[in-house]
């Protein structure tokens, strides 16, 4: 079955910085991929997805590139904020599948 | 708005307790989940259902059962609870058609 990797687990960065967020999933035939924020406390609310026929979608400051060929997807924040800090979840799915998701990313903005 | 909710933010409960987590939503989505969140693990499904009376074994449904009698509700039973399934559980609902899902606050439990 699909499998999802996701790494760094825990990635801190100084405020203002980039950070980078990877995912390789295993089934060819994944076709959805989306990200998760969940801050300290709070539900999962999804940020940003990408499907298989576009290699890279923009949202102000985050974005998504998709590799199919390598089989994997990265999440890219811009100008890191400290509101940007939070746990953040992968995932992949194929046609209307349930997700499988990465372990998470513990992201730590320091000031 | 999408609101889902779940019965209780943090439960305690005794080894060999049946434990009931409610998950209710009003968006009248067809589909809804029931996910188990460890440190280091993300977030594993349990069961699912796209339906009402419909449902589907997760990676980990062994020690759950789960129930959708009406379409707003799924609950999720431990028939006898069990220390390791100490963990947060975390419900979402989702429009058939649609990607994103929606997650409750959690349910923090905790099996003695």
């Amino acid at each position: 079955g699909e499998n999802v990797e996701q790494h760094p687990s825990t990635l801190s960065v100084q405020e203002g910085d980039s950070a980078v967020i990877k995912c390789t999933y295993s089934d060819s035939a994944s076709n959805y991929f989306p990200w998760y924020k969940q801050e300290l406390g709070k539900r999962p609310q999804l940020i940003i997805d990408i499907r298989s026929n576009v290699g890279e979608k923009k949202d102000q400051r985050i974005a998504v590139t998709l590799n199919k060929t390598a089989k994997h997807f990265s999440l890219h924040i811009t100008e890191t904020q400290p509101e940007d800090s939070a746990v953040y979840f992968c995932a992949a799915s194929k046609s209307n599948y349930q997700l499988i998701w990465g372990a998470g990313t513990k992201l730590i903005i320091k000031p | 708005d999408v609101k889902v909710t779940q019965s209780s933010r943090y439960l305690v409960k005794r080894t060999g307790e049946k434990v009931f987590l409610e998950c209710v939503q009003d968006m009248d989505h067809e589909n809804m989940f029931w996910y188990r969140q460890d440190p280091g693990l993300g977030l594993r499904l349990i069961y699912f259902s796209y339906d009402v009376k419909m449902k589907e074994k997760g990676d980990i449904p062994e020690g759950y059962s789960v129930s959708r009698e009406k379409k707003e509700r799924f609950s999720l039973i431990l028939e006898s609870a069990s220390t390791n399934q100490t963990s947060m559980y975390l419900c979402a609902s989702r429009q058939t058609g649609e990607d994103e899902q929606y997650f409750g606050p959690g349910t923090r439990l905790t099996v003695t």
